[in-house]
């Protein structure tokens, strides 16, 4: 069965501080994995997404970057955190082949920025 | 730009009254439609997926398309307490490409025993 693993669950930081939440997924392989965002009581929006080991799109500028150092591995990060960056932190995978592909989620990082 | 609402954005009912629950979309070219749920800012979950007009159940859960109407509905039967969550609507118009998925901000539904 497949699992998806996030950490921290959550972590509260400085304003300027750097950070580096990661999200890994076992028992499927080359899966399709995307980061999504949350504020308080905002929607959901994607911010990442990658098919692939090595290649990541950007959707959404929100000063952060993300890494497919691996096939089972997806890092957000930032060097420089601002207050906006406070919220809800989702990492999902899907199964990348041409079917319907329902999303899987992780159970999130809660990350509060002082 | 595809524009998700949900509606209510928050519903009371009583254990085992059925729950209805509504999410309108703007773009009627849409045909990627999936309900997901999410207790206390914990990972989402995924109920149910519908591509064409009609009707889609996964056990209590059944999604209702009506993409002339630009709206999708979940309804419950018999939610207990632990259906206690926050409902949301994901909708774009490429199946199968997750990356267009758009969300709308959620119903919570609370049921009281």
């Amino acid at each position: 069965a497949q699992t998806i693993h996030q950490w921290p669950v959550a972590e509260i930081k400085a304003v300027g501080s750097p950070l580096s939440l990661g999200c890994t997924i076992k028992g499927k392989s080359s899966p399709n994995l995307y980061w999504y965002w949350q504020a308080t009581g905002g929607t959901l929006q994607q911010l990442f997404y990658s098919i692939t080991v090595g290649q990541v799109e950007s959707v959404v500028q929100l000063n952060l970057s993300a890494s497919r150092p691996k096939d089972d591995q997806f890092i957000l990060s930032t060097e420089k955190l601002l207050l906006s960056h406070s919220g809800f932190y989702l990492c999902a995978w899907s199964l990348g082949d041409s079917s319907a592909e329902t999303l899987y989620f992780g159970s999130g990082t809660r990350l509060t920025v002082l | 730009q595809q524009k998700v609402q949900q509606s209510p954005e928050s519903l009371t009912v009583s254990e085992g009254a059925m729950a209805s629950l509504n999410c309108t979309f703007s773009d009627g070219t849409s045909n990627n439609f999936r309900w997901y749920r999410q207790h206390s800012a914990k990972g989402l979950e995924v109920l149910v997926s519908i591509f064409s007009d009609g009707e889609k159940e996964e056990g209590r859960f059944t999604a209702h398309l009506n993409r002339a109407n630009l709206h999708v509905s979940l309804h419950i039967r018999e939610p207990q307490p632990s259906d206690s969550a926050v409902y949301l609507c994901a909708v774009s118009n490429n199946v199968g490409d997750n990356s267009k998925l758009i969300w709308g901000l959620g119903t919570s539904l609370v049921v009281n025993p």
